[in-house]
């Protein structure tokens, strides 16, 4: 069955350095989603992306935040300045016009 | 911010059937309901959708009331596997806005042998 990936599993950063985060949606998907938990919290929608522009963005997704679809099978997150406030784990999801189905996260710590 | 209300939490014996309750009263009429459920931290994994009729797959069951105010997820055998943060999402479809999903609380059902 087909699934979204994501790499790292685990990624440990210093206050202040850029992360890149990366995902795999599910090849036939068309819509592309970014989504975040911080510990103990909800899952919050950080931003959609279609037809390679941002559809839409949560009050989250500040200029810290960018999305990229470098290529035509990865889905990339990138956060150019690290905060504390920015450790949760990330989860990409992919759909086509059916429900969105999550990657297994990554966990992002911020030192 | 999330439309709907589930109870906190639920628990339920193995091998029986799991009704999870969902109220979503200002759901509008092209609004659907999401069922996702999340073990531990994993990813949201999602269960089944509906707008009106019941639907049915090989995971669960979703009962929708006839006028939409609510809807039930049974999971028609329980396992120990079950136990999880199950959340009801209401939302447009994906394909025709791409709106996001508001996870809300859930419920964490567990399941005991």
């Amino acid at each position: 069955e087909p699934e979204v990936t994501q790499t790292p599993s685990h990624q440990v950063t210093q206050m202040g350095q850029e992360v890149i985060l990366r995902c795999v949606p599910i090849s036939n998907h068309l819509y592309f989603y970014w989504y975040r938990q911080i510990l103990g919290q909800k899952v919050e929608f950080l931003v959609s992306f279609y037809n390679n522009e941002i559809s839409e963005k949560s009050e989250i997704f500040d200029d810290q935040f960018s999305v990229e679809r470098p290529d035509g099978s990865n889905f990339t997150l990138k956060i150019r300045s690290t905060k504390l406030e920015d450790s949760a784990m990330y989860f990409c999801a992919s759909s086509d016009s059916g429900a969105e189905f999550f990657g297994p996260g990554t966990r992002l710590t911020v030192l | 911010d999330a439309k709907t209300t589930q109870p906190p939490s639920m628990d339920c014996a193995e091998g029986r059937a799991a009704n999870l309750p969902c109220n979503h009263s200002t759901i509008s009429g092209n609004e659907y309901v999401y069922w996702y459920r999340q073990i531990h931290s994993q990813g949201p994994q999602y269960i089944i959708h509906g707008l009106k009729n019941n639907e049915t797959n090989e995971m669960a069951s979703l009962i929708i009331t006839e006028d939409r105010k609510s809807s039930t997820l049974i999971l028609p055998h329980a396992t120990l596997r079950d136990t999880a943060v199950y959340y009801c999402i209401v939302s447009f479809d994906r394909g025709s806005t791409l709106g996001r999903l508001y996870f809300g609380r859930g419920t964490q059902l567990t399941v005991w042998p």
